[in-house]
């Protein structure tokens, strides 16, 4: 199965910080990208769709990197409420089945 | 929210019992999917269907049996099982695209958690 990798961290960041987390995957016949957000002992929610134009929500931006084939998610201002594990997603228009990354987990402190 | 809902959320039973964890999607979903995820461990696929058929089968042990009698829900029976089995079960719905269409992102159910004595 093709593969999505993550660092999985933790980072470990003060409050008010720019955080970056990056992905890498090896199907280059992925067309659809996600960041999911998972709290500790939760299921795992959308954050984001990645956008080959790359994507703002707020504090949180979204790139894709076809050449590279890498995606990234930055995080500015970071709350503590951004604690949690990150996971990046990759799916090509073949299959409807995703692959998930292992996670990066993120932890703000005060 | 309640797109995906998962029953029981938590669960624990004896190596020799037999329960059924139920996944139902209010979202108008075609494929519908289960994985599991064991503490501080990723996502594990298991089982996905797709208008109903089951497409996807990750060499999953036959201890864990689905059944999706219609595409809005989805079933895991189990029996058997063994406590490394003890685990977040976690339901999945997204609507798939055809060919080369960008696919849509998936929608978790809370998940169920189970423990096995």
């Amino acid at each position: 199965r093709k593969e999505v990798e993550q660092d999985p961290g933790p980072f470990n960041v003060p409050e008010g910080a720019t955080v970056a987390f990056n992905c890498t995957y090896s199907n280059s016949a992925s067309q659809s990208f996600f960041w999911y957000r998972q709290d500790c002992r939760k299921e795992p929610k959308l954050l984001m769709s990645v956008y080959s134009s790359g994507n703002e929500d707020g504090r949180f931006t979204a790139q894709l990197n076809r050449a590279s084939q890498y995606i990234s998610l930055l995080i500015r201002d970071s709350k503590l409420s951004d604690s949690a594990t990150y996971l990046c997603v990759a799916s090509s228009g073949g299959s409807y089945i995703p692959t998930f990354g292992r996670g990066t987990s993120l932890i703000v402190h005060p | 929210e309640t797109g995906v809902t998962q029953t029981p959320r938590h669960l624990v039973m004896g190596m020799t019992n037999k329960k059924s964890l139920k996944c139902e999607q209010h979202l108008g979903h075609n494929a519908m999917y289960w994985y599991k995820q064991s503490a501080k461990k990723p996502l594990e696929l298991m089982f996905v269907y797709n208008f109903k058929e089951q497409t996807e089968n990750n060499s999953v042990p036959s201890r864990f049996s689905p059944e999706c009698p219609n595409s809005s829900h989805l079933f895991l029976h189990l029996h058997t099982l063994q406590p490394e089995d003890s685990a977040l079960y976690l339901c999945a719905s997204s609507q798939e695209g055809t060919g080369t269409e960008h696919n849509q992102p998936q929608h978790f159910g809370d998940g169920t958690r189970l423990s096995i004595l």
